[in-house]
């Protein structure tokens, strides 16, 4: 157990439905991250939290948004879903904000079918 | 553009056996990791290698970097079914983001 939780484990929508996933980091854990996991384009990096603040940004899509609030915990906002978007979504957390190496622990991911 | 790659992408082996799989990376990072994920879990994290010649073990496993060559290697040792997994080595860039190699599927057979 990595100590980052993520809500919900499996979630199942529709086509152009909006859907939130949320992340809670290890305690202590100052920046989150967002991975996408997918069969066609592998592991990739969306986006970074760093006590608040957007940090750093990757492929992720105009459709998708996140934030990270006060109490550090984060979400993960995807609307107009397509087909394409089915995939297990992962949050990592770290208690660095980038400049030294710190390790990123993985939550247990939340997988996500749109039908 | 960013890009990390893993060979072999896919690995059988025997029990008993040694094996290394490969991670090309193709900036100028320092900073390399190593996952191992069973199907359908998350990633657990094996090796954080943070300077050139850096050489980490635990147990059957050892990692190393070279980054003058941007070069990576997991090697296993007398391979035992519970190795079985998929790979990943991921390299750190600007942000902390980790780009990911596409997975190495390990299969250790009886």
């Amino acid at each position: 157990d990595s100590g980052v939780t993520q809500t919900p484990k499996h979630l199942i929508t529709a086509t152009g439905q909006r859907v939130t996933l949320r992340c809670s980091p290890r305690s202590g854990d100052l920046s989150v991250y967002w991975y996408q996991q997918s069969l066609d384009q592998g592991l990739q990096f969306l986006i970074q939290y760093y006590n608040g603040e957007e940090r750093a940004k990757g492929n992720i899509l105009e459709r998708f948004s996140a934030q990270q609030f006060p109490d550090l915990h984060s979400e993960l906002n995807l609307s107009s879903l397509e087909l394409g978007d089915s995939a297990l979504y992962f949050c990592a957390s770290s208690s660095g904000g980038g400049q030294t190496p710190y390790e990123q622990y993985f939550g247990p991911g939340t997988r996500l079918t749109v039908t | 553009e960013l890009k990390v790659e893993q060979n072999p992408l896919f690995l059988s082996m025997q029990e008993g056996k040694n094996y290394t799989i490969y991670c090309n990376y193709s900036t100028t990072s320092d900073r390399l990791y190593w996952y191992r994920q069973d199907p359908g879990k998350s990633l657990e994290s094996l090796f954080v290698l943070l300077s050139n010649g850096a050489v980490k073990q635990e147990g059957r496993l050892m990692a190393s970097l070279d980054t003058k060559a941007r070069l990576s290697t997991l090697h296993i040792t007398a391979a035992v079914h519970d190795l079985s997994a998929t790979y990943f080595c991921a390299e750190e860039t600007s942000g902390s983001r980790l780009t990911f190699g596409e997975g190495t599927q390990l299969t250790v057979n009886p």
